[in-house]
């Protein structure tokens, strides 16, 4: 049981937009706690796709935004590519566990 | 650019001990913090906790206390990650990864990932 909610899956077709909701709580993201985002491929170590709630690292594109509001964050992805199935988890830090906790992530199925 | 590499993969019996290494070349890694995360088949990300080699002090998730040790060679510039009392839940992939700062920090880079498979 993740302390941060994601949708266990979310699909869109190529071209589409999609967003993935990333649910926490008053000791965590409502908190004020930043939020950043990681994109995994099967097989692979993840890697940093969005940080502190809406900064994008280099090379990443301009198609990956986010969010964050109360106690709730979002990752939005435009213009759909296959490339990117993949799975994606929000990571913040929570005052009751004293640590760096994740969502449990988010399926990415382009169809 | 920092770049950080793990350990092979191991294979352990339960009640036995694992111990992953991670030696990151490029940065100043005294000053860095080093994080752990590991991931279990089909499973989510799970933080483990993290070391920052130039104060000597870890912090360890509640769920790994006294069961996970990390400790950091600044001489190699290798960071360590020991598990002990090895069950068969604890068959994952580890990965550390350089956390940068910010409230929390972010993680990147990752190391490769060490696959701990833990079978009698």
């Amino acid at each position: 049981q993740s302390v941060l909610t994601q949708p266990p899956s979310v699909s869109g077709a190529p071209g589409q937009r999609v967003t993935i909701s990333c649910t926490g709580s008053s000791s965590n993201i409502g908190a004020d706690y930043d939020v950043h985002w990681y994109q995994q491929v099967p097989g692979s170590a993840p890697k940093l796709l969005i940080y502190v709630n809406n900064n994008r690292p280099s090379g990443v594109p301009d198609r990956f935004s986010g969010s964050k509001s109360g106690t709730s964050a979002s990752l939005a992805i435009t213009g759909l590519q296959a490339e990117d199935e993949a799975d994606y988890y929000c990571q913040s830090y929570d005052d009751r566990l004293s640590g760096s906790v994740f969502g449990g992530g988010t399926k990415l199925t382009v169809l | 650019q920092v770049q950080l590499v793990q350990s092979g993969d191991e294979v352990k019996k339960p009640g036995s001990s694992v111990k992953v290494s991670c030696k990151s070349s490029g940065g100043t890694f005294s000053s860095d913090t080093i994080t752990w995360v590991r991931q279990a088949p089909g499973q989510g990300l799970e933080w483990m906790g993290r070391i920052t080699p130039i104060l000597g002090s870890a912090k360890k998730a509640q769920k790994f206390q006294g069961r996970v040790t990390l400790t950091a060679d600044d001489s190699t510039r290798t960071a360590y990650m020991e598990l002990n009392s090895l069950r068969s839940e604890d068959t994952a992939v580890y990965w550390c990864a350089r956390e940068v700062g910010g409230d929390p920090n972010w993680f990147d880079p990752w190391g490769q990932g060490t696959r701990v498979t833990v079978s009698s």
